[in-house]
């Protein structure tokens, strides 16, 4: 059973582009989380998904930034218009559809946005 | 607002040396607890978590947890700790309602040979 996947697991961006990253969650998962970690810190949490919704979306910057988890497909976090301060390490998180707090989120390795 | 404190950001062991590393939260609900360790160029992988029932939490590894709720902690231990013990330990917090996580800033350790 594969795991959370992530790609690109490193971009590279100019100021100024976009940068679109995808997050495919483990099977049978239908919630998927987003986390940046930012150079020396901890994880931050962004947004929560499920197929077709946004649950939470309270730790997302209020521009530039998006994420969709459609009905087919990954998991998307676009970030347009990047800046310096954008490189981070972002990582995507899945757990099963059922809402319970017994459910544990995996992880996926992440990806490594650099912006020059 | 939820928050979690590790007090230590960088610890340093010989082989074999006991560790406890610390973390404390603040939510004024019941919570889970994790552990996650992120070892160098991996992922973040889960220690062990506590959700209810006896405060003492075995997880992988040979390491464990006590949730200590007057005390708002979930201090992680292991007793003898080895090089391959050399990662990034975060502690983490959720509402019962599921959720997001709520991360602690990462401890770093680095075990001597």
């Amino acid at each position: 059973n594969a795991g959370v996947m992530q790609n690109p697991r490193h971009l590279v961006r100019r100021r100024g582009q976009e940068a679109r990253l995808r997050c495919s969650p483990m099977k049978g998962h239908s919630h998927v989380y987003w986390y940046r970690q930012l150079p020396e810190e901890g994880l931050k949490f962004m947004v929560y998904l499920q197929k077709e919704n946004i649950i939470d979306e309270s730790g997302m910057p209020k521009e530039r930034f998006s994420a969709e988890f459609p009905k087919e497909g990954p998991s998307i976090l676009r970030i347009q218009q990047v800046v310096r301060g954008d490189s981070a390490a972002y990582f995507c998180a899945s757990s099963p559809g059922e809402v319970s707090s017994y459910n544990e989120q995996f992880f996926g390795p992440g990806t490594r946005l650099t912006v020059l | 607002a939820q928050s979690v404190s590790q007090h230590n950001h960088h610890v340093i062991l010989s082989e074999a040396a006991s560790l406890e590393l610390g973390c404390n939260y603040s939510y004024g609900g019941t919570v889970n607890l994790f552990w996650y360790v992120q070892y160098p160029g991996q992922h973040l992988q889960l220690l062990l978590k506590y959700f209810s029932g006896d405060p003492l939490v075995k997880g992988i590894k040979g390491f464990e947890a006590e949730f200590i709720k007057s005390k708002f902690s979930f201090n992680l231990r292991k007793p003898s700790v080895q090089w391959s013990d050399t990662a990034e330990y975060f502690c983490a917090v959720r509402g019962n309602q599921g959720g997001k996580l709520i991360f602690g800033q990462g401890t770093e350790l680095s075990v001597k040979p």
